[in-house]
């Protein structure tokens, strides 16, 4: 079954304590990205990937890294956790047919607590 | 950079009533524009989308059309049923080779049976 799988589900942590946020896709897709959902916000960007070894910052970069070491894999890190990035978050992959924007695929989403 | 705005926030229809969702965006770069959906406690889903090269698209109850000289698009669903309640966000973003989506802040609709 073609999905992007998001792990963990729920996470509650602390702050300053390291996390990593794991996005896996099956569709060989060349383009990953992830957001941030806040109530009344939308979905705001992170970060995206393009390719492997390829990666840019979204609207809302600033206290997360990404790595894109594999096409399958696009992992999302929390060096140092604040409270106000508690949100729920989504992975999502789409194809580059033609070099052309895409549909997006999105994982389950992951709710992270900072406390 | 890009931004979008959606209308209306909020929007309440009788089942078997029309419901008209609008995005306004100001890149005029910008020529992909998906629609989603969002069940409560779901994932976003694409219901349907345009490019810039378009003017109207349709798929059974749902329509979306563009205006590129205003830049604005919009989300028609026509003969509304309850399973059509959720969030639905509206999205800009460019093509070839860029890669940041910009979504608006999405629309909650409820159709009352």
């Amino acid at each position: 079954e073609a999905q992007v799988t998001q792990n963990p589900r729920y996470l509650i942590t602390v702050t300053g304590k390291k996390l990593t946020v794991t996005c896996s896709q099956n569709m060989n897709h060349e383009y990953m990205s992830w957001y941030r959902q806040d109530p009344g916000l939308g979905l705001r960007q992170i970060y995206y990937s393009m390719n492997v070894e390829v990666t840019d910052k979204g609207d809302v970069p600033e206290g997360y890294k990404v790595s894109r070491k594999e096409k399958r894999n696009f992992p999302l890190i929390l060096e140092s956790p604040s409270p106000n990035q508690t949100s729920l978050y989504f992975c999502a992959s789409s194809p580059r047919t033609g070099g052309s924007n895409q549909p997006q695929h999105f994982g389950d989403g992951t709710r992270l607590s900072i406390l | 950079g890009e931004n979008v705005e959606q209308h209306p926030s909020t929007l309440s229809v009788q089942e078997g009533d029309s419901a008209v969702i609008k995005c306004t965006y100001s890149d005029s770069a910008s020529n992909y524009f998906p629609w989603y959906k969002q069940e409560l406690g779901k994932r976003p889903q694409l219901i349907i989308d345009i490019r810039s090269n378009v003017g109207e698209k349709k798929d059974q109850r749902i329509a979306v059309t563009l205006n590129k000289t205003a830049k604005h698009f919009s989300l028609h669903i026509t003969e509304t049923q309850p399973e059509d309640s959720a969030v639905y966000f509206c999205a800009a973003s460019k093509g070839t080779n860029a890669g940041k989506s910009t979504f608006g802040d999405g629309t909650t609709l409820t159709v009352k049976p």
